[in-house]
């Protein structure tokens, strides 16, 4: 059961390299998130896909894309890399079963450090 | 603006002791609030969710409350133990904002033996 799994777990770049963040769920959920998390600032929503061929900006999209690849495939992809994009990126998916009372699953994280 | 705090940062309790973590949030239209657990290097665990309807929901040794008049949520650990040694952190959806959770910072939380 593997839940949310996130690739890679770590990454290091130079500015202006880009670089794509990958997550898969195999809960059959129909919506998934990005999340970065900086110290102090708790974690804020990037964007999202509330279902299979829908996304939308979150709190702090710029310097970000994404795709929805498939219902289990939700992208990040960073096109030229900054020293400011240097967190931890979570992923996250919830099921439809109670709507939004449904509780949010999450990944385990990659750790991008920009130089 | 819409926000989450969770006061103190962080705390330090002996094992066997019950405690109190604080969560409030600035606007009382809300579609339910969630708490996580984060082990250091990991992902986020939920472990309660209260619907606005609800006052209260426990899942073995912990139970969270909810006051939407007062803005402030509360988790409960009874008896606790090394293992519960985390960051804990709430989460409010308000209503309106798609589904849009807003994060507290999160509170650090260490049992000694």
């Amino acid at each position: 059961n593997a839940g949310v799994t996130q690739t890679p777990k770590f990454q290091v770049l130079k500015t202006g390299q880009s670089m794509t963040l990958q997550c898969a769920q195999d809960m059959n959920h129909n919506s998934m998130y990005w999340y970065r998390q900086d110290p102090g600032m708790g974690l804020r929503l990037i964007y999202y896909s509330a279902s299979e061929g829908t996304t939308d900006k979150g709190e702090v999209p710029n310097g970000y894309n994404v795709s929805r690849l498939n219902k289990r495939e939700f992208s990040l992809r960073l096109e030229s890399a900054a020293p400011s994009q240097t967190s931890v990126y979570f992923c996250a998916s919830r099921g439809t079963g109670q709507g939004f009372n449904s509780p949010l699953h999450f990944g385990n994280g990659t750790r991008l450090t920009v130089t | 603006k819409q926000e989450v705090t969770q006061i103190p940062a962080a705390l330090s309790v002996p094992e066997g002791e019950n405690l109190v973590l604080n969560c409030s949030f600035t606007d009382s239209a809300i579609y339910n609030l969630q708490w996580f657990r984060q082990d250091p290097g990991k992902g986020l665990t939920s472990l309660l969710l209260i619907q606005s309807s609800q006052r209260e929901q426990t899942s073995g040794r912990l139970n969270a409350s909810l006051d939407k008049s007062s803005g402030r949520s509360t988790l409960y650990i009874a008896a606790s133990q090394p293992g519960d040694s985390a960051t804990y952190l709430c989460a409010v959806l308000y209503t309106g904002t798609a589904s849009k959770l807003t994060f507290g910072t999160g509170t650090r939380l260490q049992v000694t033996l």
